[in-house]
């Protein structure tokens, strides 16, 4: 079954960018979706098709997917922003999610 | 508004069957395009995503659960059923049941979640 790597946590300062990776063979081709869950919470879709960002979702958040990494970016961090960030990927015969990243605000 | 609401044991033996029912509102599954699905989180762990079925009865499965798992929808009542056969202490989770607009997802609505719990 298709493989998706993330880095199990990431760490950044308010005020700074932070970049979560999502890593699988010619992820490029396939479709990524970007999940946010917050403890105790459902998780929440922040990036779809790899770059969209649904409504209501703050533009500091965006996404890119080429090659073999998909990548969320959340510019302006604060400490809202802490939580569990999930990478979906979608092909023709592949679905499946990531390990997760736990993203820290120091 | 959409709403899923997750139903079934929440306790069950190991190599039980799993029995999990999906009821939603807001919109109709014979809709082109519109998905129901199941996607779990054990204790402190990662998201899995297990099955989705589509408005035209089409059906994936994880690779890693397929022989294990199946999907089947009723329209008319508006449930999605689950069942996972062998049900083993490793498959203690909350399952949530999820809505998508499209084929290739995402999966934009949740349901609160169902904490099943296997052990002898």
């Amino acid at each position: 079954s298709y493989v998706v790597t993330q880095p199990p946590s990431v760490s950044v300062a308010p005020g700074q960018t932070a970049t979560i990776s999502c890593a699988g063979n010619n992820i490029g081709s396939k479709s990524v979706h970007w999940y946010q869950q917050r403890p105790g919470q459902a998780p929440v879709v922040v990036i779809s098709y790899d770059r969209d960002r649904p409504s209501g979702i703050p533009e500091r958040f965006s996404g890119f997917n080429s090659g073999n990494t998909a990548t969320l970016t959340i510019s302006r961090v604060d400490a809202g922003d802490e939580a569990d960030y999930y990478c979906q990927v979608w092909g023709p015969t592949t679905e499946g999610f990531g390990g997760g990243t736990k993203l820290t605000v120091l | 508004q959409i709403t899923l609401k997750e139903s079934g044991p929440t306790l069950m033996k190991p190599t039980q069957t799993l029995t999990l029912t999906c009821t939603f509102s807001g919109f109709s599954l014979d809709t082109s395009g519109v998905g129901v699905g199941w996607i779990r989180q054990p204790p402190g762990k990662a998201l899995e995503w297990l099955a989705v079925i589509f408005w035209n009865d089409d059906k994936r499965y994880s690779p890693s659960l397929k022989s294990r798992l199946t999907i089947t929808k009723n329209t008319y009542t508006k449930q999605v059923v689950l069942t996972m056969t062998h049900m083993d202490p490793v498959d203690t989770a909350t399952y949530h049941c999820v809505q998508r607009g499209r084929h290739s997802g995402p999966d934009d609505h949740w349901g609160q979640g169902i904490l099943v719990s296997v052990s002898s």
